[in-house]
């Protein structure tokens, strides 16, 4: 079974420009999470999808930042215009259901690097 | 406010030595505490997780935590460390209600041969 991916793996951007960072969660799992690690902090919560919809998108720093996850598949996190302290690994994890007790997996992460 | 605080930013043991890693978090509810560890290159991976029960848990890879309410502590433990345990770990919590899960700012370890 295919886990998380995330794509790419890497970006280096520059202010002003826009990005699109890609997450396929494993095969059906309902349930997608964003999670962002800026340099020397710890990982922080961004957004919970549940299916196509926005369950939770409270941990979102502001407007320049659009995730999708259209027909519950794939999810898209945008960012436009990038900021300098938007530089960090970005994370998404998926899970079967938001329970708890059902484990959130992570995939390797995209570094974003904004110059 | 829910946080966790893992103080120790950087461990260094030797390989066979015993290893403790620090959690301390704050949650106004029943926590759920989970450990994780990320390889270089690597998604994060579960450890562990405590729920509820018995309060030392046991985990992949001959990890083990402790539970301790009276101290609001879940450290990590493992008696014997290999060299593959070099990584990064998190400690993390989350509530019944939310999806979401909280870290600390995670320990790197080092393993010396």
């Amino acid at each position: 079974e295919a886990g998380v991916t995330q794509f790419p793996s890497h970006s280096v951007i520059e202010k002003g420009q826009t990005v699109t960072l890609r997450c396929d969660p494993i095969s059906g799992h309902d349930n997608l999470y964003w999670y962002r690690r800026v340099m020397g902090k710890e990982i922080k919560f961004l957004l919970h999808f549940v299916k196509e919809s926005k369950q939770d998108e409270s941990g979102m720093p502001n407007n320049r930042f659009l995730a999708e996850r259209t027909g519950g598949t794939y999810s898209t996190l945008k960012v436009q215009p990038a900021e300098l302290e938007d530089s960090g690994v970005y994370f998404c994890a998926s899970s079967q259901e938001w329970a708890a007790f059902y484990e959130q997996y992570f995939g390797p992460g995209t570094r974003l690097t904004v110059t | 406010a829910q946080s966790v605080t893992q103080p120790d930013i950087h461990i260094t043991v030797s390989e066979g030595a015993s290893l403790e890693l620090r959690c301390n978090y704050s949650y106004g509810a029943t926590p759920y505490l989970f450990w994780y560890v990320q390889s270089p290159g690597q998604g994060l991976q579960l450890l562990l997780k405590y729920f509820s029960g018995d309060t030392l848990v046991q985990g992949i890879k001959g990890f083990e935590a402790e539970f301790k309410r009276s101290q609001s502590s879940f450290n990590l433990r493992k008696p014997s460390v290999h060299w593959s345990d070099a990584a990064e770990y998190f400690c993390a919590v989350r509530g019944s209600t939310l999806g979401r899960l909280y870290f600390g700012r995670g320990t790197q370890l080092t393993v010396w041969p």
